[in-house]
């Protein structure tokens, strides 16, 4: 069973930094792209950030791009948010979500329950 | 970058009822559009890839039709637990951007 759990969100301060870990099990987690996908309270969802399985292709939204990098530890399992000047439109429920086909990027087949991230003073 | 742009923003229907949700993108996409499900407080689930096929374990009542820029979800009979919100969303280029979503409730 494909499991993603999402840790690392909380409460950080405008101009502050948080790192968002993804553990995945359950398929063969070096063969997929993934991705961030994140949801602001009562609004809709908005890509941020995608990795290839081999690391060899980065992408991010531009509110995002220079202030957030994406990464994943094969080895571990595990895919990773670093968000650096993070600012009050940052807040949202982050997920974690695997692509739908090994090899390029697809659509977001699996998903995790999402870890929530409030920037405020 | 595209937008795509769903209609209507709510949708207010009964179970046993046929839903039609429409998405329309700013420029074509092709056929590499997908639809997902949200109900409160989970992740969204993928329905539908490449604009008609659905997902594994998805029901048959759910189908997806279109290509270039104007893509349409239907629902063909309502169930209870169908009442959710619906993104579209595309992958034919980066940044990859959802629609704004279209809520189907309870009449």
């Amino acid at each position: 069973e494909v499991q993603l759990v999402e840790s690392g969100g909380g409460l950080v301060k405008p101009g502050g930094s948080l790192r968002l870990s993804c553990a995945a099990s359950g398929f063969t987690f070096s063969s997929y792209s993934m991705n961030w996908v994140r949801q602001a309270p009562g609004k809709g969802l908005e890509w941020v950030s995608s990795i290839s399985s081999s690391i060899g292709y980065i992408y991010y939204a531009d509110s995002v791009k220079g202030r957030f990098t994406i990464s994943r530890d094969n080895a571990k399992n595990s895919l990773y948010l670093q968000m650096n000047s993070l600012r009050a439109e940052d807040t949202a429920v982050y997920y974690c979500a695997k692509d739908g086909h090994t090899g390029g990027f697809y659509y977001f087949d699996y998903w995790g329950q999402g870890t929530p991230v409030t920037v405020s003073s | 970058e595209i937008v795509l742009t769903q209609s209507p923003a709510t949708l207010s229907l009964s179970p046993g009822e046929r839903a039609t949700l429409s998405c329309r993108a700013s420029q074509s996409v092709n056929i590499y559009l997908a639809w997902y499900q949200q109900k409160p407080g989970q992740a969204p689930r993928l329905l539908i890839s490449e604009a008609s096929d659905r997902a594994t374990g998805i029901p048959a009542r759910f189908s997806g039709s279109g290509s270039g820029t104007d893509f349409t979800l239907t629902i063909s009979s309502l169930e209870p637990e169908d009442f959710a919100i619906y993104y579209c969303q595309q992958r034919i280029n980066w940044p990859l951007t959802f629609g704004q979503g279209t809520r189907l409730e309870i009449k």
